[in-house]
């Protein structure tokens, strides 16, 4: 799997969109791009998955760069219950060539009042 | 739907001890994983298994058993507890690679 660059920290208004960014640049053409977040030491949750469109779900948006070296996940409204660690994954997971997935540390989003 | 059941909750052990940690899925996934958490790190994949039938080590597989019992169960064993598996381990499912993994809430697991 390619490797994921996140910074280790940020925070955002209650209300106000949170944009988590994530560096792959060694990502290949077959790798998607997942998202997961873990709230307060319960197990992670999937948010989205993409390979080079931009995605959107209930929970949140995701956005691709054109040569997919990097994205960022949106959370467009976000509230004091999405603090949470939040990790950018990028794999081959899907194809069913890797059948497992690898999470590094994530960025810990801290949304204040 | 309960959805991932780990069992128990929490567990000390004294090292040299063995006990198994346990799981269940209700959602009629294919795959199922254990991963472990230590303070400050990302999640480290165990074992999985793939199918029913089929197990496979992690990146970490070391001073681990694991059995897939049936399609909804899949279980972790430490032979011989050591304190460096004092850790949160979490099992998760997924309907097959690619799909969304499910996980459950985790084992606090305290070797002393």
């Amino acid at each position: 799997d390619a490797k994921t660059t996140q910074p280790p920290s940020m925070d955002c208004a209650e209300g106000r969109a949170a944009n988590l960014p994530c560096n792959h640049s060694t990502i290949s053409g077959n790798e998607y791009v997942y998202w997961y977040r873990q709230i307060h030491s319960q197990g992670p949750q999937y948010i989205i998955h993409g390979l080079k469109n931009n995605e959107t779900n209930e929970m949140a948006s995701l956005i691709i760069t054109e040569d997919r070296k990097s994205s960022t996940l949106i959370l467009p409204h976000a509230t004091l219950r999405d603090t949470a660690v939040y990790y950018c994954i990028v794999s081959d997971f899907l194809t069913g060539a890797n059948s497992k997935l690898t999470f590094g540390k994530g960025i810990t989003l801290s949304v204040r009042p | 739907n309960a959805g991932v059941t780990q069992t128990p909750k929490f567990q000390v052990l004294k090292t040299g001890q063995s006990m198994t940690l346990q799981c269940a899925q209700d959602m009629n996934h294919n795959s199922m994983y254990w991963y472990r958490q230590d303070p400050g790190m990302g999640l480290r994949l165990i074992y999985y298994s793939a199918s029913e039938g089929t197990t496979d080590k992690g990146e970490v597989p070391n001073g681990y058993n694991v059995s897939r019992l049936n399609k909804r169960e899949f279980s972790l064993r430490l032979e011989s507890a050591a304190p460096s598996q004092t850790s949160v381990y979490f099992c998760a499912s997924s309907q097959g690679p690619g799909s969304p993994l499910h996980f459950g809430n985790g084992t606090r697991l305290t070797v002393t």
